[in-house]
C-alpha cells in the first residue's frame, strides 16, 4: 500500500464549478500535511498547509481528519488558471528529521 | 526571493556514464532532498540530507549516491547511468523545524539516458 494515496483523475470541470480532492495516508505518526500545486513542466509549489481545525485561503479549503487519516482540498468557483496537478503531501517524522512523502497527484482541468 | 537552483534543465547521457546533478539553495536550510518524478508514480524520495555530511536513504536509493560537503549544496550521483534512470529529478530544501515548514523546489533536471 502506498503511504499517500490520491485519486489520479483527471477531473474535468467547467469554470465556476466546485471540485474536491481526497487523499489518505498510512502513517499515523504524521503531524503535518500540505497541498502542493504543480503546473505542467514546472516544479511543485506550496498551495497551503493543512491544519487540524481545517483552514481556508480564498477559494481553497483544506480539511484534515486524523481519525480516518484523510485529507481533502476543496476548490470553489474554479478558474481556468486552477488547471494543474494537485499533490497531497505528508510530513513523515524520522530520527534525523522529517521527510515529505508525496501522493502521485490529482490532475485538474478547468474548461471554459 | 528564495531560491533552489539545479545545475541543468536537460541532460542526455550514455549508459554507463557517471552523472552528477547539482543543487544549490540560498536559504540556509538544514534539510535537502532529491526526488525523481515519473508519470503515474509521483515524486519518490531518493536521498535526504539533514545536515552537512549527513544523509539518509529514501525509498529508492539503489543506483544513486549523494554528497553534502557544504550546507548550501547537495549533489546526486548516478554511479553508472542506466536507461531506467531516465526521469525528472527534483531537488528541494526546507528548514528543520517542527510544524508546517515549506519545502522549496528547484526547477528540475530532465535526464535522458540513452
Amino acid at each position: 500500500r502506498k503511504e499517500v494515496e490520491q485519486d489520479p483523475g483527471p477531473f474535468n470541470v467547467p469554470e465556476g464549478a466546485t471540485v474536491a480532492f481526497n487523499c489518505t495516508y498510512s502513517n499515523s505518526a504524521s503531524q503535518s500535511f500540505f497541498w502542493y500545486r504543480q503546473d505542467c513542466r514546472k516544479e511543485p509549489k506550496l498551495l497551503m498547509s493543512v491544519y487540524s481545525s481545517g483552514n481556508e485561503d480564498g477559494r481553497f479549503t483544506a480539511q484534515l481528519n486524523r481519525a480516518s487519516q484523510y485529507i481533502s482540498l476543496l476548490i470553489r468557483d474554479s478558474k481556468l488558471s486552477d488547471s494543474a496537478t494537485y499533490l497531497c503531501v505528508v510530513n513523515k517524522p524520522g530520527p534525523y528529521g522529517n521527510k515529505l512523502v508525496f501522493g502521485a497527484g490529482t490532475i485538474l482541468r478547468v474548461k471554459s | 526571493d528564495v531560491k533552489v537552483t539545479q545545475s541543468s534543465r536537460y541532460l542526455v547521457k550514455r549508459t554507463g556514464e557517471k552523472v552528477f546533478l547539482e543543487c544549490v539553495q540560498d536559504m540556509d536550510h538544514e534539510n535537502m532532498f532529491w526526488y525523481r518524478q515519473d508519470p503515474g508514480l509521483g515524486l519518490r524520495l531518493i536521498y535526504f540530507s539533514y545536515d552537512v555530511k549527513m544523509k539518509e536513504k529514501g525509498d529508492i536509493p539503489e543506483g544513486y549516491s549523494v554528497s553534502r560537503e557544504k550546507k548550501e549544496r547537495f549533489s546526486l550521483i548516478l554511479e553508472s547511468a542506466s536507461t531506467n534512470q531516465t526521469s525528472m529529478y527534483l531537488c528541494a530544501s526546507r528548514h528543520n523545524r517542527r510544524g508546517n515548514t515549506e519545502a522549496f523546489f528547484g526547477q528540475g533536471t530532465r535526464l535522458t539516458v540513452v
